[in-house]
């Protein structure tokens, strides 16, 4: 079974509102990273928290990261058209570094 | 600097046939990963190589995939024989290195279609 899971598994909104998509996983890990794939496209590294990151910032992307409930939560704000696509999060567990477990994505759909 | 180059983009094959898979990446990474994409859920990796060598290919269905990594550079994945359930998308990735906080750079990818 994959490692994270994210939820919602599809979220619709207007241009202009923020977006939030949360990844749960189970065991324990040494840092989490959450990619965008375009519909039809390889997927693309926004960013990566490590395991004693609480928070990060990229651009109109904030990430959470809370260790003790196996959570991270991903933050686009003032969401654009072009932010369509699916958000996933990989964690690298501490048994196997390198390894990146995928879950099955949030599909976002922002509205122009 | 390029990105990982895979091909071909599309391929249609009748169950039973054989196809196999290109990859090119980074020049420089050491570590190559391929993925198996089904539609509808995330990339499950099917292989990791560090240069030449496998790293983990537990999840590879070796009865039917094999892979190699020749040189430590370009990369093939072969289905042999294909099932309906291959039908998925296949991604090549590759990393400067192994180990924690490793950005994985994606490429595009092959999208198998099995008939």
């Amino acid at each position: 079974s994959q490692q994270g899971e994210e939820d919602p598994q599809a979220l619709s909104i207007q241009e202009g509102e923020n977006a939030t998509m949360n990844c749960s996983y189970k065991t324990s890990i040494n840092n989490l990273q959450w990619y965008r794939q375009n519909s039809g496209r390889g997927l693309v590294h926004l960013i990566l928290i490590r395991s004693n990151e609480r928070e990060k910032h990229s651009g109109r992307l904030r990430v959470t990261l809370d260790t003790s409930k196996k959570s991270s939560s991903l933050l686009i704000t003032a969401s654009r058209a072009a932010d369509t696509a699916s958000y996933f999060c990989a964690t690298d567990a501490r048994t196997n570094a390198g390894k990146s477990t995928f879950g099955d994505g949030t599909t976002l759909t922002v509205k122009p | 600097e390029a990105g990982v180059a895979q091909s071909p983009r599309y391929k249609i094959i009748e169950k039973r046939q054989s196809v196999a898979f290109w990859c090119n990446p980074i020049s420089g990474h050491a570590t190559l990963y391929w993925y198996q994409q089904i539609l509808g859920q995330g990339p499950k990796l099917l292989i990791q190589f560090q240069n030449n060598g496998v790293v983990d290919d537990s999840q590879l269905p070796k009865d039917r995939f094999s892979a190699e990594r020749l040189k430590g550079v370009d990369s093939t994945l072969k289905i042999q024989p294909a099932k309906l359930e291959d039908s998925a998308v296949y991604l090549c990735a590759s990393s400067a290195y192994r180990g924690q906080g490793t950005e994985a750079f994606f490429g595009q990818g092959t999208r198998l279609t099995v008939v």
